[in-house]
């Protein structure tokens, strides 16, 4: 079975940093891309950022160009979304999810970072 | 900033058909495929349809997806409370070289 689990969500002060992980198991991860969606309370689903197959190509929303950084460990089947400078915006549910077929073929349960002083 | 636009709800009794637009421009849905989503509450997205009018395994073919130009639409027949949930269009945008997400749509049985 595909699965997706994210982790490393908590409760950070603006300015803050903070690192997500997403640990695949039952597929190939090194053979799909991989993308950070987030979803703000209340709101709906907007991009965050994905990783090409083997880290080669990487694409981010303008809103999180020079703070976020997305990378992958294909050894350990691993994604990861470091956050730095964080936001009261970037308050959000993070999912973690793989393109086998498209964007959003699999899910994580999400993790949730909130930010606030 | 979504740039896909979506009505903000949609209704319909149990069996009939409800249909969702999702309209774009020439640099995402007009030149890229399009996907859409069913979020029930509390939980995470689940992928409905891919490549416009393709679906996943075990999806249901009461849902069906088009496209034409601009703009997409996702069909659900024979509607089910169980089919009460938020649906999110998504393309790829040339101008902004990233996903685009629809403004979301929800879904109500009445």
């Amino acid at each position: 079975e595909e699965q997706l689990v994210e982790s490393g969500g908590d409760l950070v002060q603006p300015g803050g940093s903070l690192r997500l992980s997403c640990a695949a198991s039952g597929f190939t991860f090194s053979s799909y891309w991989m993308s950070w969606v987030r979803q703000g309370p209340g709101r709906g689903l907007e991009w965050v950022a994905n990783i090409k197959e083997d880290g080669s190509e990487i694409h981010y929303v303008d809103s999180v160009k020079g703070r976020f950084t997305i990378s992958r460990d294909n050894a350990k089947n691993s994604l990861y979304l470091h956050m730095n400078g964080l936001r009261v915006e970037d308050t959000a549910v993070y999912y973690c999810t793989s393109h086998q077929l498209e964007i959003g073929t699999c899910w994580g349960q999400g993790t949730l970072v909130t930010v606030s002083s | 900033q979504s740039v896909l636009t979506q009505p903000p709800s949609a209704s319909g009794t149990p069996g009939q058909r409800v249909t969702i637009s999702c309209s774009g421009s020439n640099s995402n849905i007009g030149n890229n495929f399009i996907s859409w989503y069913q979020q029930l509450p509390g939980t995470a997205p689940k992928l409905l349809i891919y490549r416009n009018d393709q679906r996943p395994s075990g999806i249901p073919d009461r849902f069906s997806g088009s496209k034409s130009g601009v703009s997409a639409s996702l069909a659900i027949s024979g509607l089910r409370s169980e089919d009460e949930a938020d649906y999110y269009c998504v393309s790829w945008d040339d101008s902004l070289s990233g996903y685009v997400f629809g403004t979301g749509t929800e879904v109500t049985a009445l």
